[in-house]
């Protein structure tokens, strides 16, 4: 069972490079979402979408965008890498909350430095 | 979605069960409770969740107060492999958001 894939593990960047983050799904979840937890903290929200082709904005969008072509495809771009935005990016992805309360299922991680 | 208030950490002995509270005054009719987990650096992993009744599945039980302003998550007997960060949350059947604070740090001791 895959579940949810996020590439890379791991990346290291420089200031003002850009880059993608890859989360894949293969549980025909209509939702997706991304978050970041930076030390000591709880997750926070990037921005999701309930469905391919719509994006939505969540608590922490600035500086991120995100794309949806595929329903198991879900992409975090960025654009201008800062190093505010050192952190560990999870993936997450769900049934649409009107089908009942259904878990987020969560991928393993990516973890982002920037220097 | 209403506030949450855990304890930050807590310890128990392997075999023992764990109890851990979660307070949330300001919840809502519409709005469920559900417990995650977090072990080290790994993705947050869903444990159980309710809305009145108390819920039990191979993992957990959960027993929400009849006011439903507090609950408290058990594991029956906890093992090393327990743990981890868990975080208490509430959220309403129709939010798209999980609403993450910072959890209570579960240590299991030999």
């Amino acid at each position: 069972n895959a579940g949810v894939t996020q590439t890379p593990k791991f990346r290291v960047l420089k200031t003002g490079q850009s880059m993608t983050l890859l989360c894949a799904q293969d549980m025909n979840h209509e939702y997706m979402y991304w978050y970041r937890q930076d030390p000591g903290m709880g997750l926070r929200l990037i921005h999701y979408s309930v469905g391919e082709g719509t994006t939505a904005k969540g608590e922490v969008p600035d500086g991120y965008n995100v794309s949806r072509l595929k329903k198991q495809n879900f992409l975090l771009g960025l654009e201008s890498a800062a190093p505010s935005q050192t952190s560990v990016y999870f993936c997450a992805s769900s049934y649409p909350p009107r089908r009942g309360n259904q878990p987020q299922h969560f991928g393993d991680g990516t973890r982002l430095s920037i220097l | 979605d209403a506030k949450t208030t855990q304890p930050p950490s807590m310890d128990c002995a392997e075999g023992r069960a764990a109890n851990l509270p979660c307070n949330h005054s300001t919840i809502s009719g519409n709005e469920y409770v559900y417990w995650y987990r977090q072990i080290h650096s790994q993705g947050p992993q869903y444990i159980i969740h309710g809305l009145k009744n108390n819920e039990t599945n191979e993992m957990a039980s959960l027993i929400i107060t009849e006011d439903r302003k507090s609950s408290t998550l058990i594991l029956p007997h906890a093992t090393l492999r327990d743990t981890a960060v868990y975080y208490c949350i509430a959220r309403s059947g129709t939010a798209s958001k999980l609403t993450f604070g910072t959890g209570t740090r579960l240590q299991v001791t030999l």
